[in-house]
């Protein structure tokens, strides 16, 4: 399978925590996505960051990108209840519009 | 921003049954576009990319005369599952590419097509 692997595959934190979310791949990439989605819904877009970028910040979120080691990370800080939800990675190949999607984790926030 | 329609949201069918699934990008054009299905509680899965005036192209797996996919405008793609059973009963979403001025490496999602067959 070309999914990646996200993990963890759920993670309960409460209201005010930092949550942290890993996707691992492996074959090279042009850039890698994460994507948010509610239950049973479409998919919003929260950051793109390139292959040649190591870090890149949309107000709560935090992402790394460590291409040696063909890892990513999502990090929301000061998290809400309103952001439970699942959590996407998403590759995109090198020489292709296609996106990979990885397995997901599941957030649950605890007001 | 862009905008990406799905059409319906949901559909409850008979088995054997034929359901078409349309994806429309309202304010801005696509070339490519893009169908995944997604079972219950797992990921996206990508089943083909539709392209503009010509054949789409099936990811591994995916029969193509099973789901078949027409992208006659560039701002319309259709998926129809043909001969629909139960075990096509999934969440299916679309996504699209833009093309000229907002080309970029963003795909703009669907709201998804929940399909039930009976």
């Amino acid at each position: 399978s070309q999914q990646g692997e996200e993990d963890p595959q759920a993670l309960s934190i409460q209201e005010g925590e930092n949550a942290t979310m890993n996707c691992s791949y492996k074959t090279s990439i042009n850039n890698l996505q994460w994507y948010r989605q509610n239950s049973g819904r479409g998919l919003v877009h929260l950051i793109l960051i390139r292959s040649n970028e190591r870090e890149k910040h949309s107000g709560r979120l935090r992402v790394t990108l460590d291409t040696s080691k063909k890892s990513s990370s999502l990090l929301i800080t000061a998290s809400r209840a309103a952001d439970t939800a699942s959590y996407f990675c998403a590759r995109r190949l090198d020489s292709s519009y296609k996106l990979i999607f990885g397995s997901g984790t599941r957030l649950l926030v605890r007001p | 921003g862009a905008v990406v329609s799905q059409h319906p949201s949901w559909v409850i069918c008979k088995s054997g049954t034929s359901v078409k699934i349309e994806c429309r990008s309202l304010d801005f054009q696509a070339t490519t576009m893009f169908w995944y299905r997604q079972f219950p509680k797992q990921s996206l899965m990508l089943m083909a990319t539709s392209n503009e005036g010509s054949k789409a192209t099936y990811e591994q797996g995916v029969e193509k005369d099973k789901f078949l996919i027409n992208h006659a405008s560039l701002t319309l793609s259709t998926l129809t599952v043909t001969s629909a059973h139960p075990e096509d009963s999934s969440f299916y979403i679309c996504s699209a590419e833009a093309s000229g001025a907002l080309s970029g490496e963003t795909q703009y999602f669907g709201p998804g097509t929940r399909l039930l067959v009976l």
